[in-house]
């Protein structure tokens, strides 16, 4: 069954602390990226991973990090340094070629006190 | 930067009625895509338009891109609570590879 997994559903953590956030695809996508939703903002891009070992910072990159050592994995993490955190994140992936549409994993909602 | 402005941001109809979202984009667009993302869930694709002034449609969703490839909208025909949810237009703008600009997106709701 293939398809998009993104873990844990919902993350609390301590301001101050980096959080890493997991997205994981069997899907056999060559592109990957990370959104950030907020109420009445739409999707926002974070960073973008079109191969493996390669990646672009989005619109809204500071304070976020992520590593693209594998096909399959995509991970983000939420430094102390991101101002306001506490979002829905969602990771998505797309095909190199063809339609791209992109298929979204089920989102991990954070919240940073 | 690009955006791709989408309105309205909320709208709440009686079932039955029509509704419509209306996405406009500050450039040019190579092809822009509809997601629809249900109360607590994630977005879903529903359809890619391309070609300028193209109309496509899905049961009682209508799509177009405009003429000059820079809006798109979706019409609901006869509005049932199985369309409750938060509808986006995501354009991509051409030499910018995969990435796609998102609206802000309209949350429908469907009064019984």
């Amino acid at each position: 069954d293939g398809g998009i997994t993104q873990s844990p559903k919902y993350l609390f953590r301590k301001e101050g602390q980096n959080v890493t956030l997991s997205c994981e695809q069997n899907l056999n996508h060559d592109a990957m990226y990370w959104y950030r939703q907020d109420p009445g903002q739409g999707l926002r891009l974070i960073y973008y991973s079109q191969i493996v070992n390669d990646f672009q910072k989005g619109d809204i990159a500071e304070g976020y990090s992520v590593s693209r050592e594998k096909k399959e994995s995509f991970p983000l993490t939420v430094t102390s340094a991101q101002k306001n955190p506490t979002a829905f994140y969602l990771c998505a992936s797309t095909t190199a070629g063809g339609i791209r549409e992109q298929y979204f994993g089920p989102g991990t909602r954070l919240t940073v006190t | 930067g690009q955006q791709v402005m989408q309105i309205p941001q909320y709208q709440h109809v009686q079932e039955g009625e029509d509704f419509t979202t209306y996405c406009n984009s500050s450039t040019t667009l190579s092809n822009i895509q509809w997601y629809k993302q249900r109360p607590g869930g994630h977005p879903v694709f529903l359809i890619q338009l391309v070609k300028s002034g193209e109309v496509k449609k899905q049961k009682r969703l209508t799509f177009q891109f405009g003429e000059a490839k820079k809006n798109s909208s979706l019409h609901i025909t006869a509005t049932q609570t199985t369309d409750v949810g938060t509808y986006f237009c995501a354009g991509r703008v051409y030499n910018q590879g995969g990435k796609l600009i998102f609206g802000q997106g309209t949350e429908l709701s469907v009064k019984p």
